[in-house]
C-alpha cells in the first residue's frame, strides 16, 4: 500500500490558520487522499478527500500538489475544538487492486491548539 | 440520522468468556468495517464487509469472528480473548461503493480482557 508521511505534532492559535502537510511520493493514479481526525476519546471523524484538485468543505480545504506526491489540508481559523490527531490516507479506488476498499490509518499529527 | 450506534461502550472479559460486540447504523450503508486501536496508536482495520459479505479480512485471529446479520447490524464475536486484546474496538459504516465516499464511525466499545 503507499504510505503517507505526516509531521508527529504541530501547535498553533486560536482563531489562525492551520497547514498540515502529507507527503505521499508512491501515490498511484488511482488513490484517492482523505484525512479524518479523531478527537480525544472520540471515533475518527471523515474531514475531507480528493483526487487531483484543491477542494473545499465546510470543515477544511485540501490543497493537491500537481504532481500529487503532497497534499495541505487548511484548517482556516483553529479554534480548540480542532486539537485531534489528523490522519492523512491514501485510499484506492481500483476494484482491481489489494488494497481496494481498505482505509489504512497511518501514524497522524497531532494538532495543539493554544488559547 | 448519521450515527453508528456501538454497544456496549465498555465490556470487561475474562479469558475463557464468549461475548460479542454490536454495531448498528441506519443511514442505508451497505459497507461496515471493524477496527481496533490500542492506546496512542492509530486504528488497525480488522474486516470490511460489502452488501453483507466479509470482503477483507485483516489476517485477523480466528478468536475474532465477526457476522453481519443483515445491512444495517455488525457483531464481533470474541472468544478466547488474550489480554493484548485490550483495545478500543471501533465500527464504521459506508455506502456501497467500498472505495468512494467517507466511513462514518461510532464512539467505540472499550474492551478490557482479564
Amino acid at each position: 500500500d503507499a504510505k503517507t508521511t505526516q509531521p508527529n505534532s504541530m501547535e498553533s492559535n486560536e482563531e489562525e490558520p492551520v497547514h498540515l502537510p502529507c507527503n505521499h511520493s508512491t501515490i498511484s493514479g488511482t488513490d484517492y487522499i482523505h484525512w479524518y481526525r479523531q478527537l480525544p476519546s472520540q471515533g475518527p471523524e471523515y474531514v475531507i478527500h480528493g483526487l487531483t484538485s484543491n477542494v473545499n468543505n465546510r470543515m477544511a480545504s485540501l490543497a493537491i500538489a500537481e504532481d500529487r506526491k503532497s497534499s495541505t489540508l487548511i484548517l482556516h481559523r483553529a479554534t480548540l475544538r480542532d486539537a485531534a490527531v489528523y490522519y492523512c490516507i491514501l485510499r484506492a479506488y481500483n476494484a482491481g487492486g489489494t488494497s481496494y476498499g481498505k482505509l489504512t490509518f497511518g501514524q497522524g499529527t497531532i494538532l495543539t491548539v493554544h488559547p | 440520522d448519521t450515527e453508528v450506534t456501538q454497544t456496549p461502550k465498555h465490556l470487561v472479559m475474562g479469558m475463557t468468556n464468549k461475548k460479542s460486540l454490536k454495531c448498528e447504523q441506519h443511514m442505508g450503508h451497505r459497507a461496515m468495517y471493524w477496527y481496533k486501536q490500542k492506546a496512542k496508536k492509530p486504528p488497525e482495520l480488522m474486516f470490511v464487509y460489502s452488501y453483507e459479505k466479509l470482503s477483507i479480512n485483516e489476517s485477523v485471529p480466528s478468536r475474532f469472528s465477526p457476522e453481519c446479520p443483515n445491512s444495517s447490524l455488525l457483531n464481533l464475536h470474541l472468544h478466547a480473548l488474550q489480554p493484548e486484546d485490550s483495545a478500543l474496538y471501533l465500527c464504521a459504516s459506508s455506502q456501497g461503493r467500498l472505495a468512494i465516499g467517507e466511513l462514518f464511525f461510532g464512539e467505540g466499545s472499550r474492551l478490557t480482557v482479564l
